[in-house]
């Protein structure tokens, strides 16, 4: 069974201060890739995605992700974050042999301080 | 108004009692899901449904139900409820079209409180 991990529960972090997220999957065998955003008190949204094609994808609000195959990764990068970005960040892998259903990481916790 | 909406949002509620959180969804896609989240867990998958006579169990399926009673309607009950099982609940919905990749769209969660 597919298992994700996300390294750091927290990053605390001060403004303008680049970030990283961690994210670590365990088979890299035909897998989707996916990182998802919950502000607070809202449900989760999808931020950026790795379907095929480039291994960097990068979001509409300046995040990026970088699929790495044979390191099994795709960590979530921004260079530099805003008090906005304060949310829970979670990575998800969709494995195509168990019918595309989601195993989610445990979730990084971001608090971007002024 | 939203693609996928749960009712309640929040629920208090005692040991032993039943409850229904309910889900539907105005997307047209196929696939429904209940996820339940706890700090430092993630999501774990509860049940999942493909289509309307579709039911599979998850990876914590014990001490849950559910029902899909259409195709936009899927609703997830706890027999008798346990303070374990509170928690943030999501519904999501997900396409089953040739596109599909397992890309989730999700409700505004439940949360529900056992006491």
């Amino acid at each position: 069974a597919q298992s994700v991990t996300q390294l750091d529960s927290q990053v605390p972090v001060f403004e303008e201060a680049p970030v990283e997220l961690r994210c670590n999957y365990s088979s890299s065998v035909s897998v989707y890739l996916f990182w998802y955003v919950q502000y607070p008190n809202q449900g989760l949204q999808l931020l950026l995605k790795y379907l095929s094609g480039s291994t960097l994808v990068e979001s509409i609000n300046g995040f990026e992700a970088e699929f790495n195959k044979s390191q099994t990764s795709f960590h979530l990068r921004k260079p530099s974050v805003h008090i906005s970005d304060t949310a829970e960040y979670f990575c998800a892998v969709s494995d195509r042999a168990a019918g595309n259903k989601l195993t989610f990481g445990g979730g990084t916790r971001v608090l971007v301080k002024p | 108004d939203a693609d996928v909406t749960q009712t309640p949002r929040n629920r208090i509620t005692k040991t032993g009692k039943r409850i229904m959180l309910e889900c539907s969804q105005t997307k047209g896609h196929d696939r429904m899901y209940w996820y339940r989240q706890d700090p430092g867990l993630g999501l774990r998958l509860i049940y999942y449904s493909f289509d309307v006579k579709d039911i599979n169990k998850g990876e914590i399926s014990d001490g849950y139900s559910v029902s899909r009673q259409a195709q936009a309607k899927f609703s997830l009950s706890l027999e008798s409820a346990i303070p374990n099982q509170t928690a943030l609940y999501f519904c999501a919905t997900s396409d089953l079209g040739g596109a599909n990749t397992g890309e989730l769209f999700f409700g505004e969660g439940s949360r529900l409180t056992v006491l």
